[in-house]
């Protein structure tokens, strides 16, 4: 079946380490994106990527890093420079120019 | 930037009442695009909507695209317990070029008493 799996579906982890949280695809999507949801809030763009090998920053990305090494693949990293990291982290992907975009599961993350 | 602002915030009806819900903005969107997050999942596309005047259904779900092109509306018929969520309605940034990138709106939490 096509779709978007991330994992792990929930993530503790110490303050101070960094964390790698994993999107994989396989709708042959060119465009693929990170939103951090937190509770009773709607969706914030963290990072997103038009295609293979390129990505921009969001809205909030500070704190953040991602790769695109693999057209399937989007990983997003919660580094210790990010303040605020536990959340409900959400990635999706998109046909390029299309606007219609398909998310995963989430990944909860929680910061002792 | 651009914003969508929806209303209502939260809804608590009885079930097979129906549901209204809409999405506005100050500026004009050229797609809207409705999506339900049921708790602790990711969001699922309900309706996609790229018409002004653009009147589509999905089952018990109708949306409309505003004829001003700044807003949008969603009718839930004869609502049932499943169809409690968060609703969220998502366009295009229009001044992100092509990249793809969506500005969604804070949501519509519904519940729905049996």
């Amino acid at each position: 079946d096509g779709g978007i799996t991330q994992s792990p579906k929930y993530l503790f982890r110490k303050e101070g380490q960094n964390v790698t949280l994993s999107c994989e695809q396989n709708l042959n999507h060119d465009a693929m994106y990170w939103y951090r949801q937190d509770p009773g809030q709607g969706l914030r763009l963290i990072y997103y990527s038009q295609i293979v090998n390129d990505f921009q920053k969001g809205d909030i990305a500070e704190g953040y890093s991602v790769s695109r090494e693999k057209k399937e693949s989007f990983p997003l990293t919660v580094t210790s420079a990010q303040k605020n990291p536990t959340a409900f982290y959400l990635c999706a992907s998109s046909k390029g120019q299309y606007n219609e975009q398909f998310f995963g599961p989430g990944t909860r993350l929680t910061v002792l | 930037g651009q914003q969508l602002n929806q209303s209502p915030q939260s809804m608590f009806i009885q079930e097979g009442e129906d549901v209204s819900m809409n999405c506005t903005s100050s500026s004009i969107f050229n797609t809207w695009l409705w999506y339900k997050q049921d708790p602790g999942e990711g969001p699922v596309l309900l309706i996609a909507l790229y018409k002004a005047g653009e009147l589509t259904s999905n089952g018990r779900l109708t949306a409309q695209f505003g004829i001003t092109r700044k807003d949008s509306f969603l009718n839930i018929s004869a609502s049932i317990p499943s169809d409690v969520g968060i609703y969220f309605c998502a366009g295009p940034d229009r001044f992100s070029g092509n990249t793809g990138k969506l500005i969604f709106g804070q949501g519509t939490t519904l519940q729905v008493k049996p």
